[in-house]
């Protein structure tokens, strides 16, 4: 069974600052690892994702993630926070059986201070 | 239209009453998703249907009625409800399970469902 831990559920950050967002999974069988991000009053839209290539993931708006099997985690980091990064934070996870469900986190909310 | 789109984006309602949330994908997909959000809570699946088949049904309330009359195309109608069923309700679409794809799903913009 697959299932995902965000550590934290609000986390804040000076504009400027390193981000770093947890998310640490569970899987019997080997995963695919995905960060989406969701602004106020709308859809969840897909970050990064892990698909067993290289282990270091780099995604859209300067975010990217590290897959380290041996620690079974996928954290997000983005080493300049920006305002406009102010967001929720999902990780989600499915395993690589031909099943096409996610399996996703309770979420971090991110905070800017200016 | 690209990606997926959802219509109605807002919507009251009120117990009685009886509505349909509907979802299109324009990305060739064939496997689609009904989600609930609700405040403070985690993301529930509440449906799964791959090219065209319900595969998931998550003991959601028969007051929620799913259809999918193609790959592009998904349904919720709402009867009945009760004031705990509001939410923001998302649409997502993916690749079909055994097509070896890696199964992101893309997410519509929700519709914020209010009931009164």
């Amino acid at each position: 069974a697959q299932s995902v831990t965000q550590l934290g559920s609000h986390v804040s950050v000076s504009e400027g600052a390193l981000v770093l967002l947890r998310c640490n999974y569970s899987s019997s069988v080997p995963p695919y690892l995905f960060w989406y991000v969701q602004y106020p009053n709308q859809g969840l839209q897909l970050l990064l994702k892990y698909t067993s290539a290289a282990t270091l993931v780099k995604g859209i708006n300067g975010f990217e993630a590290e897959f380290k099997k041996s620690e079974t985690s996928f954290h997000l980091t983005k080493p300049s926070a920006h305002m406009s990064d102010a967001a929720e934070y999902f990780c989600a996870v499915t395993g690589r059986t031909g099943a096409n469900n996610l399996f996703f986190g309770t979420g971090t909310r991110l905070t800017v201070i200016p | 239209e690209t990606g997926v789109t959802q219509t109605p984006r807002h919507l009251v309602m009120g117990m009685t009453n009886k509505k349909s949330l509907k979802c299109e994908q324009h990305l060739g997909h064939n496997a689609m998703y009904w989600y609930k959000q609700s405040a403070k809570k985690p993301l529930e699946l509440m449906f799964v249907y791959n090219f065209k088949e319900q595969t998931e049904n998550n003991s959601v309330p028969s007051r929620f009625s799913p259809e999918c009359p193609n790959s592009s195309h998904l349904f919720l109608h709402l009867h009945t409800l009760q004031p705990e069923d509001s939410a923001l309700y998302l649409c997502a679409s993916s690749q079909g399970p055994r097509t070896g794809s890696s199964y992101e799903q893309y997410f519509g913009p929700g519709t914020r469902l209010t009931v009164t």
